[in-house]
C-alpha cells in the first residue's frame, strides 16, 4: 500500500532564513509526488509536483522540492522564508502501478515563519 | 473564474438527519473526488469519480454516498449522519484521472453532527 509521512507536525523558522518541510514515501512502484498548501479557512492549493526528469522541481511562490529516490524523500524547500508562507503544508503521492488512482496525503506540517 | 464551489460552507445537524453537500466545478474536469480532513490524519479520500456515472470508493467510504450524473457536479450524501462524521470536507477536481494531474480544491465544508 502506498503511504506518505511528514515527520514534523510543526516547523518554525525565522523570516529570511531557509526553510525545509520534510516528506518521505513508501513505494510499490514509481511515485508521482505533490506538495499542496492550505491557508487558514481555505482549500488546498497546488504548489508543485514531481513526475519525471530533473530531481529538483520548482513551483509557485519561490518553493522548490528535491526528489531523492534512494531516500524515498521529497522535501519542500525555500531559500528565504516570508511571514506570508505561514500555512499548513501537505505532501501527497500517487503511484503508477496497479489500481493506485488515489491521491494519498501526509498528515500535514504547520509552518510558522516568525518575523 | 475557474473554480470548485461547495455548499454549504458550514453545517450543523443532528444525528440521523440526511444531508447533501454539493460540489460543482466549471473547468470541464473529468475527475472529481471527496476528502475529509481531520487533525493529525491529513486528508483521506472518501469517494472519487473518473467521469460521469463512474464512481469508486476511496479509503473511508462508510456512511457516505455519491453520484455523478453530470460532469460538473459531484454531491456527497450522508444518509444518516453520525457524530464521527464531524469533519472538514473538501471536494476536488482534475482534468483527467491520470496520476500526473494536480487537483483543484474547493473551499471546504465544515460539518458538525451532534
Amino acid at each position: 500500500a502506498q503511504s506518505v509521512a511528514q515527520p514534523e507536525d510543526q516547523v518554525n523558522v525565522a523570516e529570511g532564513n531557509p526553510l525545509t518541510v520534510k516528506c518521505t514515501y513508501s513505494v510499490s512502484g514509481n511515485p508521482y509526488l505533490f506538495w499542496y498548501v492550505q491557508y487558514p479557512n481555505r482549500g488546498l492549493q497546488f504548489l508543485l509536483k514531481y513526475i519525471t526528469g530533473d530531481n529538483l522541481v520548482k513551483g509557485s511562490y519561490g518553493f522548490e522540492a528535491e526528489f531523492n529516490k534512494s531516500q524515498t524523500s521529497f522535501h519542500l524547500k525555500k531559500p528565504s522564508a516570508l511571514v506570508s508562507d505561514s500555512a499548513l503544508y501537505f505532501c501527497a503521492v500517487r503511484f503508477t502501478s496497479g489500481s493506485a488512482r488515489q491521491l494519498t496525503f501526509g498528515s500535514g506540517t504547520q509552518l510558522t515563519v516568525l518575523p | 473564474e475557474a473554480q470548485v464551489t461547495q455548499n454549504p460552507r458550514y453545517l450543523i445537524t443532528v444525528t440521523g438527519k440526511k444531508l447533501t453537500v454539493t460540489c460543482s466545478q466549471n473547468m470541464n474536469h473529468e475527475y472529481m473526488s471527496w476528502y475529509r480532513q481531520d487533525p493529525g490524519l491529513g486528508l483521506r479520500q472518501i469517494y472519487y469519480s473518473m467521469n460521469v456515472e463512474v464512481t469508486d470508493k476511496g479509503d473511508v467510504p462508510e456512511g457516505y454516498k455519491v453520484s455523478r450524473k453530470e460532469k460538473r457536479n459531484f454531491p456527497l450524501i450522508l444518509e444518516s449522519p453520525s457524530p464521527n462524521q464531524t469533519s472538514l470536507y473538501f471536494c476536488a477536481s482534475s482534468p483527467r484521472s491520470g496520476a500526473t494531474y494536480e487537483q483543484y480544491f474547493g473551499p471546504g465544508t465544515r460539518l458538525t453532527v451532534t
